[in-house]
């Protein structure tokens, strides 16, 4: 079944520590997000996706990095620089990035800090 | 900027009951689209309709329905005889062309609503 994985369901970050969230496709979809989740909160988009080997920023980019080095994957760094890490981190997809289009999304990460 | 209000925070009914969540939105673009997610338990949001602005047409789906007023800029989603399995947060989205590429940098989403269907 074509879909969204995304992997670890949970993790936990040491102060200091960068972690990497991982986010496969296998959709052949050209675009692809990420978008963080707060309690009582919408959907904050945090990096986007169009084409391999480019990415833009979203509304709340500040540390996070991501890459896209193949089609079918768009990892994502929190690193050390971002303070309040915890948050429920959803990966979408779509088929070319336009506005019209619906967003597949994975399962999600929930991100906690030690 | 664009704007979506899902004033209901929390909506809690007893199953069989009919019940509506509010979208009310602000875009400056004649041209746009309103999308409904719901997010269940598992966490993985789930598409359920896309609207574009120039189709008011109302749209019915077995116990769903979508109500599309520009007038009042509202985009209102009615789960009619509800059950259990509804139970789900429920995102409203507006996706305008005014960002810069009209990728899904222009997609907004609104807080969304939990809805809890009790037995």
């Amino acid at each position: 079944d074509g879909g969204i994985t995304q992997s670890p369901k949970y993790l936990f970050r040491k102060e200091g520590q960068n972690v990497t969230l991982s986010c496969e496709q296998n959709l052949n979809h050209d675009a692809m997000y990420w978008y963080r989740q707060d309690p009582g909160q919408g959907l904050r988009l945090i990096y986007y996706s169009q084409i391999v080997n480019d990415f833009q920023k979203g509304d709340i980019a500040e540390g996070y990095s991501v890459s896209r080095e193949k089609k079918e994957s768009f990892p994502l760094t929190v690193t050390s620089a971002q303070k309040n890490p915890t948050a429920f981190y959803l990966c979408a997809s779509s088929i070319a990035g336009v506005s019209r289009e619906k967003l597949f999304f994975g399962s999600g990460t929930q991100l906690s800090v030690l | 900027a664009q704007k979506v209000t899902q004033a209901q925070t929390e909506i809690s009914v007893v199953e069989k009951e009919d019940v509506t969540l509010d979208c009310v939105y602000e875009t400056r673009d004649t041209t746009y689209y309103l999308f409904w997610y719901k997010q269940p338990p598992s966490g993985e949001l789930v598409f359920l309709i896309r609207r574009n602005s120039f189709d008011e047409q109302n749209e019915i789906s077995g116990r769903y329905s979508w109500n599309f007023q520009k007038s009042t800029s509202s985009f209102n989603f009615t789960i009619t005889a509800s059950q259990v399995v509804d139970s789900a947060v429920y995102f409203c989205a507006l996706s305008g062309i005014h960002y810069s590429g009209g990728g899904a940098d222009g997609l907004t989403f609104g807080k969304g609503t939990h809805l809890i269907i009790q037995p």
